[in-house]
């Protein structure tokens, strides 16, 4: 089936542009998390979404970053204003959340990259 | 909190030698589950395999094997007769059971298999 995808795959941005940065999890995944990964790191949690319901956000860097699920689906990460050290990898990954299984399934993530 | 280290930033072998790639973890929870990903050079992180904190059997899956010990923390990866096509960044991931589930990864291990 039809795996995590993410869009657009590459963003450039102009410091203080706005941007917003889509996910379409696999479907039936209960649980949505995104994550920033910077070069040459790890992947680094910010926010997780169950159904609709944002239950944490604590990953978030600053109050420039927001996200959403409307309708338990798909999800966007909105960056506002956005500064020289937001330029990283952002990754979306879903997970089905029955008992036993956990794994969380990503995409092919979004190259963000603030001139 | 829960800590992932990899202290092994870039291992280079030749194909077809046996590699182990060390991840050594920290948790105050008792029960907690440790990951394995992979991320090849598109990017894209690979889920490779689950292991629950309560289930100290190792195991095998073709060329990878994986050796959990409680007693050292430790969750290590081995690629047996490595190829060309395992060249990429792995990375070792745990999440606790009682938060939202978010994975906490290590920094990762770059590895380079020569033909």
């Amino acid at each position: 089936g039809a795996g995590v995808s993410q869009s657009p795959r590459y963003k450039v941005a102009k410091r203080g542009q706005d941007v917003a940065l889509r996910c379409d999890p696999i479907s039936g995944h209960v649980s949505l998390f995104w994550y920033q990964q910077a070069l040459g790191q790890g992947p680094e949690f910010l926010t997780y979404f169950q159904n609709e319901a944002q239950l944490d956000k604590s990953g978030l860097p600053s109050d420039r970053f927001f996200a959403e699920r409307p309708e338990g689906s798909v999800s966007t990460l909105k960056i506002q204003r956005t500064q020289q050290e937001d330029s990283a990898v952002y990754l979306c990954a879903s997970s089905l959340e029955l008992a036993g299984s956990y794994e969380q399934y990503f995409g092919p993530g979004t190259r963000l990259t603030v001139t | 909190a829960q800590k992932v280290t990899q202290a092994q930033t870039e291992i280079s072998v030749v194909e077809k030698e046996d590699v182990t790639l060390d991840c050594v973890y920290e948790t105050r929870d008792t029960t907690y589950y440790l990951f394995w990903y992979k991320q090849p050079p598109s990017g894209e992180l690979v889920f490779l395999i689950r292991r629950n904190s309560f289930d100290e059997q190792n195991e095998i899956s073709g060329r990878y094997s994986w050796n959990f010990q409680k007693s050292t923390s430790s969750f290590n990866f081995t690629i047996t007769a490595s190829q060309v096509v395992d060249s990429a960044v792995y990375f070792c991931a745990l999440s606790e059971a009682g938060s939202a589930r978010q994975l906490t990864f290590g920094s990762g291990t770059q590895l380079t298999v020569l033909p």
